[in-house]
């Protein structure tokens, strides 16, 4: 009964340096987001997708990249981090779109990330 | 695009009081409006949901009302319990939910004094 899964829990990163958040699925959803997290502000949107092959950007791309390969797959990745990419990121899935069903978005337990 | 305003930020009660947590909306053809409850550390979890053709619905201690005219959606909690204390979170569908997304707002704390 996994649901969302994330890797790692936590990170600790260098100015510059690169990584990729993994981020999988067991639900069969088609529709996968990642959010951030900055402290005591709500959640904000980075990429979502709605099926394998399929990307779009959220409120907040600038800095990150996506891919969606297999249904069960979304990674997030970051290029050259930096100290304003500090903030914890959940992934998120759902079997439909928002408000279309009563099936909710599931949430992973979140990578908590450091750029010093 | 849309926005989510959120009040209050943080909110503390005596146990057994009753708790409001107000968003105002922007986008009048938003749909649908959940409700996320994020305990310390741990993932959002939907504790209720409420689509905009019905005004209000219920669920045990916690009710949710949507006044469309206002673009308001209220969450209330009653009878509150020390297991309540966690970061709520409301969110709308922009556009009717056709752009697959969810608007957050900015998260109330509310904490339940025993």
């Amino acid at each position: 009964n996994a649901g969302v899964t994330q890797t790692p829990k936590f990170r600790i990163l260098k100015i510059g340096q690169s990584m990729t958040l993994q981020c999988t699925q067991d639900m069969n959803h088609n529709y996968m987001y990642w959010y951030r997290q900055d402290p005591g502000m709500g959640l904000k949107l980075i990429y979502y997708s709605v099926g394998a092959g399929i990307t779009d950007k959220g409120e907040v791309p600038n800095g990150y990249n996506v891919s969606r390969s297999t249904t069960e797959d979304f990674p997030l990745r970051l290029e050259l981090a930096a100290p304003s990419q500090t903030s914890v990121y959940f992934c998120a899935s759902s079997s439909s779109p928002p408000g279309s069903s009563n099936q909710p978005q599931h949430f992973g337990d979140g990578t908590r990330l450091s750029i010093l | 695009g849309e926005n989510v305003e959120q009040h209050p930020s943080t909110l503390s009660v005596q146990e057994g009081d009753s708790a409001v947590i107000k968003c105002t909306y922007s986008d009048s053809a938003s749909n649908y409006f959940p409700w996320y409850k994020q305990e310390l550390g741990k993932r959002p979890q939907l504790i209720i949901d409420i689509r905009s053709n019905v005004g209000e619905k219920k669920d045990q201690r916690i009710a949710v009302t949507l006044n469309k005219t206002a673009k308001h959606v209220s969450l209330h909690i009653s009878e509150t319990q020390p297991e309540d204390s966690a970061v709520y979170f409301c969110a709308a569908t922009p556009y009717g939910g056709a752009t697959n997304k969810l608007i957050f707002g900015t998260g109330t704390l509310l904490a339940v004094q025993p």
